[in-house]
């Protein structure tokens, strides 16, 4: 089992839809957890932060499930400028150093 | 605020050439990461340096190596390319006191002929 995993998507959607990601994770003793945003041939971009008692900003909504051992991504009322890869990383165990899944690609359609 | 920059934004080598990529962190970050992305890929850890020293390393290969400057600026070396080389480098700064957010640069896209 990869130790962060996504669904590498892609996910279509309209605009205005709400859709949500989830990422995996193996080790149960992770601590920090983060969603970035990569567009085509650019650099991933820091989204947020994952927090015990999950956070919002905006349309985005981050939330922890330590006993399923994931991390979720909601975006609501999707933009077209949503469509992007989004990458989860996860410290695992105690290392500070984050470990990437592959990315889940959205598509937002008009 | 200065964001994280490198240099040079493309490359272009031939198989068994060396390469060098330069970096440098986001003002007030001392820790700087570099990253292998191939396409479809996450981005995938090679090694962190912080205090000038290499303070952890991914599943590269000793073909794979790097320094850190007093300014904290970094450099990725890469020696006897190969085909599989090929990818977007990508470098990260964070600061080592915490919070451990990464911040990336626009990357390196490599490409080994």
């Amino acid at each position: 089992r990869k130790e962060v995993e996504q669904d590498p998507g892609p996910f279509n959607v309209p605009e205005g839809a709400t859709v949500a990601f989830n990422c995996t994770y193996s080790n149960s003793a992770s601590q920090s957890f983060f969603w970035y945003r990569q567009d085509c041939r650019k650099e991933p971009k820091l989204l947020m932060s994952v927090y015990s008692s999950g956070n919002e900003d905006g349309r985005f909504t981050a939330q922890l499930n330590r006993a399923s051992q994931y991390i979720s991504l909601l975006i609501r009322d999707s933009k077209l400028s949503d469509s992007a890869t989004y990458l989860c990383a996860v410290n695992i165990g105690g290392s500070y150093i984050p470990t990437f899944g592959r990315g889940t690609s959205l598509i937002v359609h008009p | 605020d200065a964001g994280v920059t490198q240099s040079p934004t493309h490359l272009i080598k031939t198989r068994g050439q060396q390469v060098t990529l330069r970096c440098s962190p986001k003002s007030g970050h001392d820790t700087v990461s570099w990253y292998q992305q191939a396409l479809g890929q996450g981005p995938q850890f090679i090694f962190q340096y912080y205090e000038e020293e290499e303070r952890q390393r991914g599943n590269f290969p000793d073909r794979f190596s790097g320094h850190q400057f007093p300014n904290y600026s970094s450099e990725l070396n890469v020696n006897a390319l190969l085909l599989g080389d090929s990818a977007l480098y990508l470098c990260a700064s964070s600061f080592a006191g915490g919070p451990y957010e990464q911040y990336f640069g626009p990357g390196t896209r490599l490409t080994v002929t």
